[in-house]
Order: C-alpha cells, then sequence, then structure tokens
C-alpha cells in the first residue's frame, strides 16, 4: 500500500545509546519531515528536507541528525540518547507545492530512554 | 508566540451530542492554509481539510463542519450527533507562506475528545 512507512515501532534504548529512526515514502514526494509528539506539546518539528540533497532544522533539533539518503528515505538519527528523547516520533511526507494540501503521515515510533 | 491555539485541552461528550472544537491562529500573512488532522486512539494521523485563506466558506462533510473566520482568525471544527468512534485528539495546524520555498505547517497542542456512550 501507498504510503509512508515508519521503523521500528517501539524501541526502548539505555541513555547515551544511538539508533537511526527510518522513514520511506512511495509517493514521489519531494519533500519529508520528523516530528516529535510529546503529551500536552502537539507536533513539534525536528527536521525537515523540502528536496532530496537539503535538510533543514525545525523547532527542536537539538540531539537529532537527519540524512536525506535518496528520494524515499529520510532517516532521523540520534546520537546519544537522552531520557528527554522519550516520545513518539512521526515522519511525513508532501510534494513540495502540495504540502498545502495536507501531510501523509508514518504510523509512529514510540521511543522510549531509560 | 504560539501561531495556533486550541484552547480546550479535553472534552468530555456524551454520544449524540454536538460538540465544537476551537482554533485560533496567528499570521500576518495574507496567504496561508489551515488544517485539521485526527489522531485516534490506534495512533496514526489523519488528514481531515484543508481551508485557504481566501476561501472563507464553510465546509461540511457529513456531520464535521468547519467555520472559517478571517475576522476573528479562528478556524472551528464542529462534529454533529457525536460518536464514541469520534473520540480522539485532534489537532489545528497552520501554513504560512513559504520559507526557503517549503510549507512547514506548525500544529496546535490539540484538543482530546472524549465521547461516551
Amino acid at each position: 500500500n501507498a504510503g509512508v512507512t515508519q521503523t521500528p515501532k517501539f524501541q526502548v534504548l539505555k541513555t547515551g545509546q544511538s539508533m537511526t529512526l527510518q522513514c520511506a515514502q512511495d509517493m514521489n514526494h519531494n519533500s519529508m519531515y520528523w516530528y516529535r509528539q510529546d503529551p500536552g506539546m502537539g507536533l513539534r518539528l525536528i527536521y525537515y528536507s523540502a528536496s532530496e540533497g537539503t535538510t533543514d532544522k525545525g523547532e527542536v533539533p537539538n540531539g537529532y541528525n537527519v540524512s536525506r539518503l535518496n528520494k524515499r528515505e529520510f532517516s532521523l538519527r540520534l546520537e546519544s540518547a537522552a531520557p528527554s528523547q522519550t516520545s513518539v516520533y512521526f515522519c511525513a511526507s508532501s510534494t513540495r507545492g502540495q504540502a498545502i494540501y495536507g501531510y501523509t503521515f508514518g504510523s509512529g515510533t514510540r521511543l522510549t530512554v531509560v | 508566540a504560539q501561531k495556533v491555539t486550541q484552547a480546550q485541552t479535553e472534552i468530555s461528550v456524551v454520544e449524540k451530542e454536538d460538540v465544537t472544537l476551537d482554533c485560533v491562529y496567528e499570521t500576518r500573512d495574507t496567504t496561508y492554509y489551515l488544517f485539521w488532522y485526527k489522531q485516534p486512539p490506534s495512533g496514526e494521523l489523519v488528514f481531515l481539510i484543508r481551508r485557504n485563506s481566501f476561501d472563507e466558506q464553510n465546509e461540511i462533510s457529513g456531520r464535521y463542519s468547519w467555520n472559517f473566520q478571517k475576522s476573528t482568525s479562528s478556524f472551528n471544527f464542529t462534529i454533529t450527533a457525536s460518536q464514541v468512534v469520534d473520540s480522539a485528539v485532534y489537532f489545528c495546524a497552520l501554513s504560512e507562506a513559504p520559507s526557503g520555498g517549503s510549507y512547514i505547517p506548525t500544529f496546535g497542542r490539540g484538543t482530546s475528545l472524549i465521547v461516551h456512550p
């Protein structure tokens, strides 16, 4: 089925460990985004990639890095996980000019850092 | 400054009641886009509606309706005859003119709607 696929769905990390969250879309979208969702805080943008080969910081980029591997894939890396990074992470995509038509979201990754 | 305010953190209603979710936004742009998303208990985010700043017509889709009023910077969402399946967190979002060529929506903090049978 067409859409945005995130892996893994769940992850528990120890403080200081690193990991990469994977995101892939098969809709030929140009733009991809990473958000985190925390209780009472809504969705906050971490990083985005307006097009292949570009990435930009969002509202809460500290502690994260991203890679736009190709047009389909956009990964989020935590180099040294901290308990404050416990959250639900969502990847989203849109056709650049059609971000105005709304995002397509992945199903989310629930990350716990202990 | 928060650009999208959803002042209602949680709303609880009984099935068949009508309920309105409020969204107030802030922008200096004349061209912007407003959205509503639904997040049911399963966790996925579902796009519901988009409205651009030049179209103030209200919209109705089944039991859902949206009231866009530029004069009050509001984009409210009403569910008529609510059902248990409407229980979810609802997010309002605003996209302003692109910065560096990309529309990036800002989301409100969400309103949790609980519909009791």
